[in-house]
């Protein structure tokens, strides 16, 4: 079974600033079966990223994806005050399930 | 727009059958590429995927559950539904539905994740 381990477990930063938020799988992963969400407090998760690199429908520009094989990132170019929340990486359908990272929460600073 | 909608008991008794129905509206169930999911959040702790069904009815389950979940499809009523039996108190959870998308590439598949939620219904696990 691929773990999905996500760091650091809670990142504290203030408004405007960048967060780069890990995920790193105990085998190597496709990029096409990498994905990244995020969850506010009381909501359902929001698809920010698939395909490891590719942004969902709305999801603003200051969000990018990157990585391959075993390491992923999500970056936050410039932080706005909605986007402080819990995020969480997926990997799709191997060994043979799908799998969540533990999830990273983003707190204001 | 497509929106999902989980209904079903939000108390049920140790041991019994856990059933959970979600409605799809804004669209058809049977259109597109599209795989439906169900997945789960015990309170304060991570996401859990428990198995995912396409419209023609082939099913995927997560391993740790799949001796316990049935996961079925009403086209005609454009819902599926959700059933987890001998259930304990470790399942209590909010309980999602999801709209996954997986189109064939190549020599493989490609994945473009759970692009719509339902809002979630909790269900607790008690006597």
């Amino acid at each position: 079974e691929i773990v999905l381990t996500q760091s650091p477990g809670t990142l504290s930063l203030s408004p405007g600033e960048r967060a780069t938020l890990s995920c790193r799988a105990s085998q190597s992963v496709s990029s096409s079966y990498l994905a990244w969400y995020q969850q506010k407090p009381g909501q359902a998760p929001r698809l920010l990223i698939y395909g490891a690199s590719s942004r969902a429908t709305g999801i603003p520009d200051r969000f990018s994806g990157s990585g391959s094989g075993t390491d992923f990132t999500l970056t936050i170019s410039r932080l706005e005050p909605e986007d402080f929340a819990v995020y969480y990486c997926q990997q799709y359908g191997s060994s043979p399930r799908d799998t969540f990272g533990q999830g990273t929460k983003l707190e204001i600073k | 727009q497509v929106q999902l909608q989980e209904s079903g008991p939000g108390l049920v008794k140790p041991s019994q059958t856990l059933s959970l129905t979600c409605t799809v509206s804004g669209g058809s169930i049977s259109s597109g590429s599209y795989y439906w999911s169900w997945i789960r959040q015990p309170a304060g702790k991570g996401l859990e995927w428990i198995g995912r069904i396409y419209t023609s009815g082939s099913t995927n389950y997560n391993p740790s559950l799949k001796s316990r979940v049935t996961i079925s499809v009403d086209t005609s009523k454009n819902q599926f539904s959700l059933k987890l039996s001998s259930v304990t108190a470790a399942d209590t959870a909010v309980y999602y539905c999801a709209r996954d998308q997986i189109a064939a590439a190549g020599m493989g598949y490609y994945y473009y994740g759970m692009d719509v939620w339902g809002q979630g219904t909790t269900v607790t696990v008690s006597s």
